[in-house]
């Protein structure tokens, strides 16, 4: 069985700019976390899509945000990239509950110059 | 809202010792608990997972955690380390709600010395 799988694995963009990443959940998997982790506050909750719905959202500004297709793919956007953006960021697929372990893809790193 | 604390930011052992990295946590009912670990570069591995029953769980690699309600911690213990072992260690707690999300830990590095 596949893994889950994240593109691209590496990303430089400048100040300003946009960015798409995106996820391809484990085959059966209706749950896509997405999650932001740097190493002055760790892993940080984005948000959660679930059966193309978003049913979780964190802390963060609207520059964020996020879109499930029917085949449980998920993409996220960050707009107006700021230096701060700077982060690995990894998704994660589950069957569709919170006691259900999450699986985690090997991150996407975004670096702002 | 639920919350974790992993108290050792770093920790180093000898390969071949005990391990025991702590987490406690914060939730108004019976949580669900996980232990991940991460190697650099990549993505977090489940290691173990409690939802109810047996409070001592059995997880790959040789992990063993053990749910202490009255503590309300979950640490994570490894009898033998191994240098492949070093990686950054995350201790999570999930609600039994089917929409609530997973909170994280700031993690624990461990390094091992041959």
């Amino acid at each position: 069985k596949a893994g889950v799988t994240q593109t691209p694995r590496y990303l430089i963009k400048t100040r300003g700019q946009q960015v798409t990443l995106s996820c391809s959940p484990i085959s059966g998997h209706r749950s896509v976390s997405w999650y932001q982790q740097t190493p002055g506050q760790g892993l940080q909750f984005l948000f959660e899509y679930f059966s193309e719905t978003q049913r979780n959202k964190g802390n963060f500004p609207g520059r964020f945000s996020g879109r499930q297709f029917s085949n449980s793919r998920s993409e996220m956007n960050v707009s107006t990239l700021e230096l701060g953006d700077s982060a690995l960021y990894l998704c994660a697929s589950s069957l569709g509950y919170s006691n259900q372990p999450q699986h985690f893809g090997d991150g996407t790193r975004l670096s702002i110059l | 809202a639920q919350s974790v604390t992993q108290p050792d930011i770093h920790i180093t052992v000898s390969e071949g010792a005990s391990l025991e990295l702590r987490c406690n946590y914060s939730y108004g009912a019976t949580p669900y608990l996980f232990w991940y670990v991460q190697s650099p570069g990549q993505g977090l591995q489940l290691l173990l997972k409690y939802f109810s029953g047996d409070t001592l769980v059995q997880g790959i690699k040789g992990f063993e955690a053990e749910f202490k309600r009255s503590q309300s911690s979950f640490n994570l213990r490894k009898p033998s380390v191994h240098w492949s072992d070093a990686a950054e260690y995350f201790c999570a707690v999930g609600g039994q709600g089917g929409s609530e999300k997973l909170v994280f830990g700031k993690g624990t590095k461990l390094t091992v010395n041959p």
